[in-house]
């Protein structure tokens, strides 16, 4: 059973558009999510986090938003650059004796067209 | 180095083959993740250690798979007996805190049992 679902396997932009990730998950213990990118043959970059009692966090171009109430998160890359075409990771952390391990989703693969 | 060395980067083991796999964190990070990926998938949990001692390596699929950090510093994935699929990309993130926020990864050792 998949916690995490990233049901998007991957997304074309046009450079200079807004880029939307979108991420669901199950459990509502989960208290606080990030999003990761990874680029080929190297390991995950953390990108940004939010936690659970906020519905949104900027940082630069990315913004992570949170609906607690529809336990979807979506990332939000603008304006999109060819270097930001990676896979990107949706991950969740849960309070409590599990809080330290992350469950992460399947990636989104996005590609910025210059 | 500044980021976290895994080696090797890659390892083809014939079934059956003990393998080893290292992991360097960055100096002085208290908490050590190891993830299993799969292809196609993101990274699943494997164990984690705070310092020397193994708080959580519910995330290990069989006994076969077995780690250690015996100073608090390097730690080693071992697996004996290797199967086909095992087959994965194994990554080793650290942190400076308990917490996953801002876990850095390493670049991963992608093993192949043939």
């Amino acid at each position: 059973d998949q916690q995490v679902k990233q049901n998007s396997p991957s997304l074309s932009v046009q450079e200079g558009r807004i880029s939307i990730l979108n991420c669901d998950y199950t459990n509502s213990m989960f208290d606080y999510f990030l999003w990761y990118k990874k680029y080929p043959a190297e390991g995950p970059t953390f990108l940004i986090s939010i936690s659970s009692i906020k519905d949104k966090n900027e940082d630069g171009r990315f913004t992570v938003f949170l609906n607690k109430s529809a336990k979807h998160l979506s990332l939000h890359i603008v304006p999109s650059q060819p270097g930001d075409s990676a896979v990107y990771f949706c991950a969740a952390g849960g309070a409590g004796a599990g809080s330290y391990q992350l469950t992460f989703g399947k990636g989104t693969k996005l590609s910025v067209i210059p | 180095g500044a980021g976290v060395s895994q080696s090797p980067r890659y390892k083809v083991a014939k079934r059956g083959q003990d393998v080893a796999l290292r992991c360097d964190p960055i100096s002085g990070h208290v908490s050590l993740f190891w993830y299993q990926q799969a292809l196609g998938q993101g990274p699943e949990f494997l164990t984690y250690f705070q310092n020397e001692a193994q708080l959580d390596k519910s995330g290990l699929p069989s006994d076969r798979f077995f780690a250690e950090r015996p100073e608090g510093s390097v730690s080693t994935l071992k697996i004996q007996r290797t199967q086909q699929e095992d087959s994965a990309v194994y990554l080793c993130a650290s942190s400076l805190v308990r917490l996953n926020t801002e876990a850095f990864f390493g670049q991963g050792t992608r093993l192949t049992v043939v």
